[in-house]
């Protein structure tokens, strides 16, 4: 079955400090790993995006480590802010064949940063 | 320029009743997907739609069905409602069909009673 299984849940990290999210796959066909950040009241907006052809990408104060052996992929948000404080998800899809389009979600973790 | 617009932004139906939920992509976007997102879950697809026709279908019952017109916008319809049906409903383009790059939009959230 499709999933991608995303830890922690929720997450609570003091402003200036390091989050990490992190996430496992399964189907050995997706090529394509976005992660979108939710705030209450809007849809997700896509933050930064790997392919499995690169082990690292970095956005910013964001950064994806991708681990395609172990199947797993992380978001990294250095130096917190409050402002980053929402829900992030981790996505998933392959970009050939007939599920293109398809992306299949994480169920989220719920960031807060304190002040 | 202006992003993903969905319309209504709320709703409240009857169980039983049909509901059309409304998308316009991005100017220059071929493609339209539909996701819905259960409050606590992440977004969960339900149909593709690139240059008109359906491309992508998720695991959602036949009350369920979508278009898409020749200006690219998009239609979401459920007939039939159960009260599971409560969620907010998003939509997504992109220019290609690839899932590479897809803009969201807000949302529109339904509330069945």
């Amino acid at each position: 079955q499709q999933q991608v299984k995303q830890s922690p849940q929720s997450l609570i990290v003091q402003k200036g400090g390091i989050s990490i999210i992190n996430c496992a796959y399964e189907n050995t066909a997706f090529d394509y790993f976005p992660w979108y950040q939710q705030f209450p009241g809007k849809g997700p907006a896509l933050l930064i995006a790997i392919r499995p052809d690169v082990s690292e990408k970095k956005e910013g104060r964001f950064t994806i480590s991708f681990n395609k052996s172990a199947k797993q992929f992380s978001l990294h948000i250095m130096d917190s802010q409050p402002g980053d404080s929402a829900t992030y998800f981790c996505a998933a899809t392959a970009t050939y064949g007939g599920s293109q389009g398809n992306l299949i979600f994480g169920k989220g973790t719920k960031l807060s940063v304190k002040p | 320029d202006a992003g993903v617009t969905q319309s209504p932004t709320h709703l409240i139906k009857t169980r039983g009743q049909h509901v059309t939920l409304r998308c316009s992509p991005i100017s220059g976007h071929k493609s339209v997907s539909w996701y819905q997102q259960v409050l606590g879950q992440g977004p969960q697809f339900i149909f593709q739609y690139y240059e008109k026709e359906e491309r992508g279908r998720g695991n959602f019952p036949d009350r369920f069905s979508a278009r898409q017109f020749p200006n690219y916008s998009s239609e979401l319809n459920v007939n039939a409602l159960l009260l599971g049906d409560s969620a907010l409903y998003l939509c997504a383009s992109s220019w290609g069909q690839g899932a590479g790059g897809y803009t969201f939009g807000s949302g529109t959230r339904l509330t069945v009673v």
